[in-house]
């Protein structure tokens, strides 16, 4: 299948410090790509979605201004958490999906963040 | 409504079958997804149906049908490591992944 990839895979940040998170798709062109949350034994939470070279589409509760995403090519993506706080602290996921709707979504291994 | 219900958590033995149900509520449907999870990793995609039946790739199998708005994944001859949670995804009109809570899989041997 198809390899998406992310980095770095865990940070520890102190407060108020920004954070950014790459996701790249590595042998694919990947037209969208989303982010999500997840919380400990919890499902996934879509955060954004977010198309190359157009503005991300977030989800109802999901500040814009906090997580900043740019989809600046189609084998890149970023999520800067801005300003984090400890509530920032989480497990988030990015997947990328090639050409149609329908397409499968493939998962970046994931980036562990904790703010102290 | 958009619900996906699916089991908690399921026991089973090494080397037996176990089937996990998915059952899903929704106007539009584009495709029922299953991932499998393990534990402090990102999921990984096992299937995908959008017709009704039963799709096989290799120990694991997953069926659809439609008018019932149900699912199952079928994991055959059971090894220690897929202990693992396993997400049911149903794609909606928007094309948009509704996931369930996940199914927690325990092995024993």
């Amino acid at each position: 299948g198809a390899v998406v990839s992310q980095h770095p895979s865990r940070v520890i940040c102190k407060s108020g410090t920004s954070v950014k998170i790459e996701c790249r798709s590595l042998d694919f062109q990947a037209t969208t790509m989303f982010w999500y949350r997840q919380f400990p034994k919890k499902s996934l939470m879509l955060m954004a979605t977010s198309n190359e070279g157009s503005k991300a589409t977030y989800e109802q509760g999901v500040e814009k201004d906090k997580f900043l995403i740019n989809h600046a090519s189609l084998t890149l993506s970023t999520l800067t958490v801005t300003s984090a706080h400890p509530e920032d602290s989480s497990f988030y996921i990015c997947s990328a999906r090639d050409g149609d709707p329908q397409e499968t979504q493939y998962f970046g291994p994931g980036t562990r963040l904790l703010v102290l | 409504g958009q619900n996906i219900d699916q089991p908690t958590e399921m026991t089973a033995t090494e080397g037996a079958i176990v089937q996990i149900n998915c059952t899903y509520q929704t106007s539009g449907f584009n495709g029922l997804f299953w991932y499998q999870q393990h534990a402090g990793e990102a999921p990984t995609f096992l299937s995908y149906n959008v017709l009704d039946g039963l799709e096989e790739k290799g120990r694991f199998s997953s069926f659809l049908s439609r008018s019932k708005g149900y699912s199952y994944l079928l994991l055959k001859e059971l090894q220690m490591k897929d202990s693992a949670s396993y997400l049911c995804a149903e794609m909606d009109s928007n094309y948009q992944l509704i996931w369930g809570a996940g199914t927690k899989l325990i092995i024993k041997p």
